[in-house]
This record gives structure tokens, C-alpha cells and sequence, in this order.
């Protein structure tokens, strides 16, 4: 598993309560990401990071937030969750620009 | 931007039938390619990769990928698939230089009839 731990791996909770998924990882990778998985749209990015405090917005950002603030664990927050974010979620990391990526095992995430 | 286009969504086969899973993306520039397996409730492998050099990349479990430049395009083989194979097989690109997005596609469905 490469050494990336998502927590936690099963999660409900109610609309418009805020929820945060943590990533870990052991490897001292520099780079790490946010994916969502839904049926028929593949993994789609949320947010990434490059490095400690330094984040950027994926293409479905809307309704998510990220912190970095040290190179193991790399949080995204639902500020106030809604049906629409029911998916699972997957975190990645790498050791350098444009090389392969390693996942965590993924966060069911059901908001009701 | 970048994109992937996976025009199998759901491919179905019998023990030792050759396989080809279309992948084709969209960018101007130099591309790094990968397929990733998702195994039924697993996360993300990777299979094989390919950033330069022979366009022909061989990965594990018997896989092989050919990068064809001039149709933009690296479809994934296997010449006899196991009813192991069944899993869902994503496609990913991001570019050499600049942002370091990597983008999927929509993934494929094998499934292999034993």
C-alpha cells in the first residue's frame, strides 16, 4: 500500500454538517492528492498539494478545503456536506513531478 | 487542458480471449501515460507506465501498453485473460512539464467468464 493510510475508511453523516478525511502517508512524498470515484466519471481531482502549506484547487474543488501542514497527513474538509458528495474518496501521493502515484485504500463517504 | 477517453465501459470475456482496452487523451504536449487496476473493493495499482523510450511498455500480470504518438492514443493488451483480471482499468495522463495533474479517464469494466 505504499505506506498511505486514509481514515477514516467508512463514514455517514447528515447534510450540512462539516466532515474531514485525513491522509497519511510514510513515504515522505513531496506531492499528494485528493480524488473523488463516481460511476461513470472515473477518479476526478479535488485538490493537491506540492509541499507543505502550498495546495491548489483540482477540477472539483467546489465545496472542499485541503491543509497541509506537515508532509505525512494531508486533510480535505466537506465544510457543510451535501448529497452530492456521497462518493468514495481517494487519497495519492508521489515523489516527484509526473511520476507514478500511490493510493490510499479509499473513504465510503454517505451523507444522508 | 488535458482529457482521457475510454470508449469500453463495460467489456466482457471468456477465459483466455485476447483483450484490448482503448485509451486515447488529449494534449499538446509530452505525456507521461499510466493504467492503473482497481481489484472489486481495492484501491488503485499501477499496472505499467510509460515516459519515454520504446513505445512498447510491458507491466505485470502479462500486461502490455503501445503508445502510439500520432493517434494519441496507449490502449492496453493482454493476449490470454484469467478470471483474475476482472477488475475496472483506468487510464491516467499528466504532462512532463508544468502542473503535475494527473488526469483519469472513465474507466473500464472487465469482466471475465470463467
Amino acid at each position: 500500500d505504499a505506506g498511505i493510510t486514509q481514515s477514516p475508511r467508512h463514514k455517514v453523516t447528515e447534510t450540512g454538517t462539516p466532515v474531514t478525511l485525513r491522509c497519511h502517508q510514510t513515504e515522505n512524498h513531496r506531492y499528494m492528492y485528493w480524488y473523488r470515484q463516481d460511476p461513470g466519471h472515473g477518479l476526478r481531482l479535488i485538490h493537491y498539494s506540492y509541499g507543505v502549506k502550498d495546495t491548489d484547487k483540482g477540477e472539483v474543488s467546489d465545496g472542499y478545503s485541503v491543509s497541509r501542514s506537515k508532509t505525512e497527513d494531508f486533510l480535505l474538509t466537506l465544510e457543510s456536506a451535501t448529497s452530492s458528495q456521497t462518493s468514495v474518496y481517494f487519497c495519492a501521493a508521489t515523489t516527484a513531478p509526473n511520476t507514478e502515484a500511490f493510493f490510499g485504500q479509499g473513504t465510503r463517504l454517505t451523507v444522508v | 487542458a488535458q482529457s482521457v477517453s475510454q470508449h469500453n465501459h463495460h467489456v466482457i470475456l471468456s477465459e483466455a480471449a485476447s483483450l484490448e482496452l482503448g485509451c486515447n487523451y488529449s494534449y499538446g504536449g509530452t505525456v507521461n501515460l499510466f493504467w492503473y487496476v482497481q481489484y472489486p473493493g481495492q484501491h488503485l495499482q499501477l499496472l505499467l507506465k510509460y515516459f519515454s523510450g520504446d513505445p512498447l511498455v510491458k507491466g505485470i500480470k502479462g500486461f502490455e501498453a503501445e503508445f502510439i504518438k500520432s493517434k494519441f492514443s496507449f490502449n492496453l493488451r493482454k493476449p490470454s485473460v484469467q478470471w483474475s483480471d476482472t477488475a475496472e482499468y483506468f487510464c491516467a495522463v499528466n504532462a512532463q512539464t508544468g502542473a503535475n495533474n494527473l488526469f483519469f479517464g472513465t474507466g473500464t469494466r472487465l469482466t471475465v467468464i470463467p
